[in-house]
């Protein structure tokens, strides 16, 4: 079993269009988060939510919205698409808020706005 | 905000010779955690080592070993025996103590050569 999955793991379309990305983990964990990898590698905090609860908003545009229905998925809506979200989305999970452990990777959504 | 400072170039390494990974972080906070993970070209996200800042030693994990230099705010990764599946992208990450910030460096990109 897949501890941390997103779908769709491919995702293309135009600009304009609203999308979403699914997150679920099965490890029980707590905490949960977005990532955004642009295209020279570099990963950068998106949002954080613990048990349902935003955390980290980390100046994200408006057309970026998370949802949490539990605390073991968390969701990415991003309404009309610009070129520059082309990059790879990486949902993780942690057991704890603020714990010193490492964070687990779900396998990251490329999504490719034409 | 921490910083995380990777700078090598992209580095071409034996197989079977060792390779050291540079790294150093700017931050304020006196508690923290510092991570490595492994990016292959297949894009998911492996967790390869931590190191709390309070760890006397350095942490080591079969083949890898990071030599943390405190005073120095470095985290060097080293891998030791490099094999042909080493070649990757490696990240260096950082997350202060009670905080769900896990920043990364922008990563090193490592070819093993046969």
């Amino acid at each position: 079993d897949t501890a941390v999955s997103q779908t769709p793991k491919y995702l293309v379309t135009q600009m304009g269009n609203d999308k979403s990305i699914k997150c679920e983990q099965n490890l029980g964990h707590d905490t949960m988060y977005w990532y955004k990898q642009d295209s020279k590698k570099f990963l950068k905090i998106m949002f954080s939510y613990n048990n349902k609860e935003l955390i980290i908003n980390e100046t994200v545009p408006n057309r970026f919205s998370p949802k949490s229905p539990d605390k073991a998925h968390l969701n990415l809506h991003i309404n009309s698409l610009e070129l520059g979200d082309s990059a790879v989305y990486f949902c993780a999970s942690s057991p704890r808020q603020g714990d010193t452990g490492e964070l687990f990777f779900g396998e990251g959504s490329r999504l490719t706005v034409l | 905000a921490q910083k995380i400072t990777q700078t090598q170039p992209g580095m071409f390494v034996q197989e079977k010779e060792a390779v050291t990974l540079d790294c150093t972080y700017d931050t304020s906070d006196q508690s923290y955690g510092l991570f490595w993970y492994k990016q292959p070209s297949s894009g998911e996200m492996i967790f390869l080592i931590y190191q709390g800042s309070y760890d006397e030693q350095n942490a080591t994990e079969g083949r890898y070993s990071l030599n943390f230099q405190k005073a120095r705010k470095s985290a060097n990764l080293v891998i030791s025996a490099s094999q042909l599946g080493d070649s990757a992208m490696y990240f260096c990450a950082m997350r202060p103590y009670g905080n769900n910030r896990l920043a990364f460096g922008k990563g090193n990109q490592v070819v093993v050569i046969p």
